[in-house]
């Protein structure tokens, strides 16, 4: 049963702690995508990696950092240095090499600081 | 850049009501197109998509869609909407070959409310 699975659903962080979230696909897609979603904002780009490996800045970079070392996972780190962390995460992957093919998105991760 | 709009906030349809949603989009090519629902809490699912030839899209769950170039317009429609059909809805664009960052640019979203 193929798709993406994102972890945990629901993450809490004090303030000044990173907290990674995590993304796993079995698609066998090379691209993958973070994107975060505030209300009435829509989704924002945050980071994607085209390839293993590589990774690149997206709309938002600030305050995260990324990993591909390995094909199926993407994990997003949320650094102490992002200021306004709370949001819902999403992860998508993207099933070809064209921009016009089609991304698919995990469930989502709920972070909320406290 | 692109940038995508969305007027409406919020919508409200009776249940077996026509639909129209409202996507316009800023891109100085020809754009690749893309409609998304999302349940609450949910992630995001693919209803259609638009990269060239016929300007009318049909897509999953009855939805389908027009491309008007001469608009910047991208408007989802369904004839007889389900209350099932309650949800968040997204229009989006992704870069062509003029280069910027890969993903898709969204826009705010427009929430669909079902009256029975």
């Amino acid at each position: 049963d193929g798709g993406i699975t994102q972890s945990p659903k629901y993450l809490f962080r004090k303030e000044g702690q990173n907290v990674t979230l995590s993304c796993e696909q079995n698609l066998n897609h090379d691209a993958m995508y973070w994107y975060r979603q505030d209300p009435g904002q829509g989704l924002r780009l945050i980071y994607y990696s085209q390839i293993v490996n590589d990774f690149q800045k997206g709309d938002i970079p600030e305050g995260y950092s990324v990993s591909r070392e390995k094909k199926e996972s993407f994990p997003l780190t949320v650094t102490s240095a992002q200021k306004n962390p709370t949001a819902f995460y999403l992860c998508a992957s993207r099933e070809g090499q064209g921009v016009a093919d089609t991304q698919y998105f995990g469930p989502g991760t709920r972070l909320t600081v406290l | 850049a692109q940038s995508v709009t969305q007027p409406d906030i919020h919508i409200t349809v009776s249940e077996g009501a026509s639909l129209e949603l409202r996507c316009n989009y800023s891109y100085g090519a020809t754009p690749y197109l893309f409609w998304y629902v999302q349940s609450p809490g949910q992630g995001l699912q693919l209803l259609l998509k638009y990269f060239s030839g016929d300007t009318l899209v049909q897509g999953i769950k009855g939805f389908e869609a027009e491309f008007k170039r001469s608009q910047s317009s991208f408007n989802l429609r369904k004839p007889s909407v389900h209350w099932s059909d309650a949800a968040e809805y997204f229009c989006a664009v992704a870069p062509g070959s003029g280069g910027g960052a890969d993903g898709l640019t969204f826009g705010k979203g427009t929430h669909l409310i079902i009256q029975p």
